[in-house]
């Protein structure tokens, strides 16, 4: 079964405190892994999207990287402004469960 | 703002009602995406259009339907609701007809079912 889970559930970063989030995912044809960021109550807002082994992409505080099994969200020198939930999701070439989100990892940067 | 409209933003109906969801995607874009989050199950595929035809199916129940019209607006129909079908329901739309195409989400509809 086509599966994507992701780590830590929640996080609490100082601001300035670096850390990565993780997204494994277990699926058979990825054509491609993608992370989103989701305020509350608002639409997920795209990140990145990574489509084999060894990306990597970067925007501003954010660098997203892709191995064969896993996905890593880095965050370097996090601001209150990054709090948010990080979803990745893989997107899969087959008729049936085509695109599968994880569950979400909860960011807080406290200042 | 990501250019995908979605109406009503709030929707509160009873048990057993039928309602519609619509969407509008970003000007030039011709795939829609529905997907459903809850509390429990997370973000859920449902149903991808792409200009006018359905292209790929995730999760959807029978008692939901949707379709894309001629000028790419989509709607969503779910019938016989029940209380678990509370939910946000987001709409997303991409340039291109495949999955792995950047997809820009609308700001969601709020379906409460009492």
């Amino acid at each position: 079964e086509d599966q994507v889970t992701q780590s830590p559930e929640a996080l609490r970063l100082q601001e300035g405190e670096s850390s990565s989030l993780n997204c494994s995912y277990t699926v058979s044809g990825l054509r491609g892994l993608f992370w989103y960021r989701q305020d509350p109550g608002k639409g997920p807002e795209f990140l990145f999207t990574l489509y084999s082994a060894g990306e990597e992409k970067e925007k501003e505080r954010l660098k997203a990287t892709l191995t064969k099994k896993e996905s890593f969200l880095h965050i370097t020198a996090p601001k209150p402004e990054d709090s948010a939930t990080y979803l990745c999701a893989a997107a899969i070439d087959n008729y049936g469960q085509n695109f599968v989100f994880g569950p979400g990892t909860r960011l807080s940067v406290l200042p | 703002d990501s250019g995908v409209t979605q109406t009503p933003k709030h929707l509160i109906t009873a048990t057993g009602q039928r309602v519609t969801l619509r969407c509008s995607p970003r000007s030039g874009d011709l795939s829609v995406y529905w997907y459903q989050q809850s509390l429990d199950q997370g973000l859920q595929f449902l149903i991808q259009y792409y200009n006018g035809e359905e292209r790929a199916k995730g999760n959807i129940l029978e008692r939901f339907s949707a379709q894309q019209f001629p000028d790419l607006h989509s709607e969503l129909n779910l019938s016989s609701l029940e209380l678990g079908d509370s939910a946000l329901y987001f709409c997303a739309s991409s340039g291109g007809n495949r999955l792995y195409n950047e997809q820009f989400f609308g700001p969601g509809t709020r379906l409460t079912v009492l």
